[in-house]
């Protein structure tokens, strides 16, 4: 039972590039999250889907998309990578919206 | 708006002692979660506890309890018996309608 993954967990990108940042959960959850850290903040909540196929915006959408295909599966695409989209990002995973979260180990993504 | 608030950026506590993290919240919805997560300097997000609004009874989870005050919207967390292995970043968390906010975080040291 590997709980949430994510790959990679580094990443350099330059300023308009794009890329996707996997992430993946095998305890059957319905809700997925996607969340940004910054230093010296909490966790913002960037995008979620209560299940395959929803998805919905959360507090700090812009720049980023995903799609929710399978249960198990729940990629963060950035369409095109800038400097303040430097950050750590945290998969996470739930039975449902208001239950303990699962998050995966995070991806630190650097834009120069 | 729906905010989540952590006064004390720093906190210090001797080892075996108590320490107590505050947090308030803001919230219109009648129904929400609350949570405490623990970020040591890995990088991962562990979780601690968890309070629902219509919870009558503080949880509690071994050495950690959650100091609920619905009508003050604060909801502290308890550490009793600090051990060095708890010098950490916590946050506290609030889960509504499928979002979440965090709080900026307080990072605690426990000195032996």
């Amino acid at each position: 039972n590997a709980g949430v993954t994510q790959t990679p967990k580094f990443q350099v990108l330059k300023t308009g590039q794009s890329m996707t940042l996997q992430c993946a959960q095998d305890m059957n959850h319905e809700y997925m999250s996607w969340y940004r850290q910054d230093p010296g903040m909490g966790l913002r909540l960037i995008h979620y889907s209560v299940g395959a196929g929803i998805t919905d915006q959360g507090e700090v959408p812009n720049g980023y998309n995903v799609s929710r295909s399978t249960t198990e599966d729940f990629p963060l695409r950035l369409l095109s990578a800038a400097p303040s989209q430097t950050s750590v990002y945290f998969c996470a995973s739930s039975a449902g919206g208001l239950s303990e979260q699962y998050f995966g180990p995070g991806t630190r993504l650097t834009v120069t | 708006a729906q905010k989540i608030t952590q006064t004390q950026p720093g906190m210090f506590v001797q080892e075996k002692e108590a320490v107590t993290l505050d947090c308030t919240y803001d919230t219109s919805d009648q129904s929400y979660g609350l949570f405490w997560y623990k970020q040591p300097s890995s990088g991962e997000m562990i979780f601690l506890i968890y309070q629902g609004s219509y919870d009558e009874q503080n949880a509690t989870e071994g050495r950690y309890s959650l100091n609920f005050q619905k009508a003050r919207k604060s909801a502290n967390l308890v550490i009793s018996a600090s051990q060095l292995g708890d010098s950490a970043m916590y946050f506290c968390a609030m889960s509504f309608r499928n979002d979440m906010r965090f709080g900026a975080g307080t990072r605690l040291t426990v000195k032996p």
